[in-house]
């Protein structure tokens, strides 16, 4: 059964503050994901790595980085909170040849004030 | 042009009657086509995935795939109050290495 955790389910932090989210995937995938949903905006690529010290850049990679020090671990980092990085955070993984099915894990609810 | 498109919904259909969700993408080149649920709230499940040109079925869902057509799309029967959801394509795009998303589309499955 495929799993992909997240630290956590609901956070509140304050803008200005250093933010980490985890992901911790168990499937043995090379490809790991983060990316934002909003109501209207649909799901949108923040970074994703294809390899352990491995990241690239998606669609909207600013005011974020990545660190994947781990082949099962992907961490999001907001450097310094603003409220408009107010939004559901969802990590995904894929394994990088063969099949291309991407599991997603259950999302943070990420609250800036 | 976006790259992947659904009709945002929602689609409203009777409890028992089959729900038919469409999809269609630009990038002729797209290798694997995938259909997500996603409840309100929480995270994306996927529950198909096509890779060849026809139908897929799977219990009371089938995927169809139009490489040609540059189409797919889900077909639920028996439709439940529990299908109701929000229905995401996604394909996958060789050139980008990567999963596009549609927005989905708002299925309401009414008793």
């Amino acid at each position: 059964d495929v799993k992909v955790t997240q630290s956590s389910r609901y956070l509140v932090k304050r803008t200005g503050e250093k933010v980490f989210l985890e992901c911790v995937q168990d499937m043995d995938h090379e490809n790991m994901f983060w990316y934002r949903q909003d109501p209207g905006l649909g799901l949108r690529l923040i970074y994703f790595s294809y390899d352990v010290k491995m990241k690239e850049k998606g669609d909207i990679p600013e005011g974020y980085s990545v660190s994947r020090e781990k082949k099962e671990r992907f961490s999001l980092i907001l450097e310094s909170a603003s409220t408009n990085q107010t939004s559901m955070y969802l990590c995904a993984s894929r394994r990088k040849i063969g099949l291309y099915e991407q599991y997603f894990g259950p999302g943070t609810r990420l609250t800036v004030t | 042009q976006k790259e992947v498109e659904q009709n945002s919904g929602p689609l409203s259909v009777p409890e028992g009657a089959i729900a038919s969700l469409n999809c269609t993408y630009s990038d002729r080149g797209s290798q694997s086509f995938f259909w997500y649920r996603q409840y309100s709230g929480k995270s994306p499940e996927l529950i198909m995935f096509i890779y060849s040109n026809g139908d897929k079925e799977d219990g009371r869902f089938t995927a169809q795939l139009n490489k040609a057509s540059q189409y797919v799309s889900l077909l639920i029967r028996d439709s439940q109050p529990s299908d109701s959801a929000t229905y995401l394509c996604a394909v996958f795009s060789g050139g980008y290495n990567k999963l596009i998303f549609g927005a989905g589309t708002r299925l309401a499955v009414h008793p």
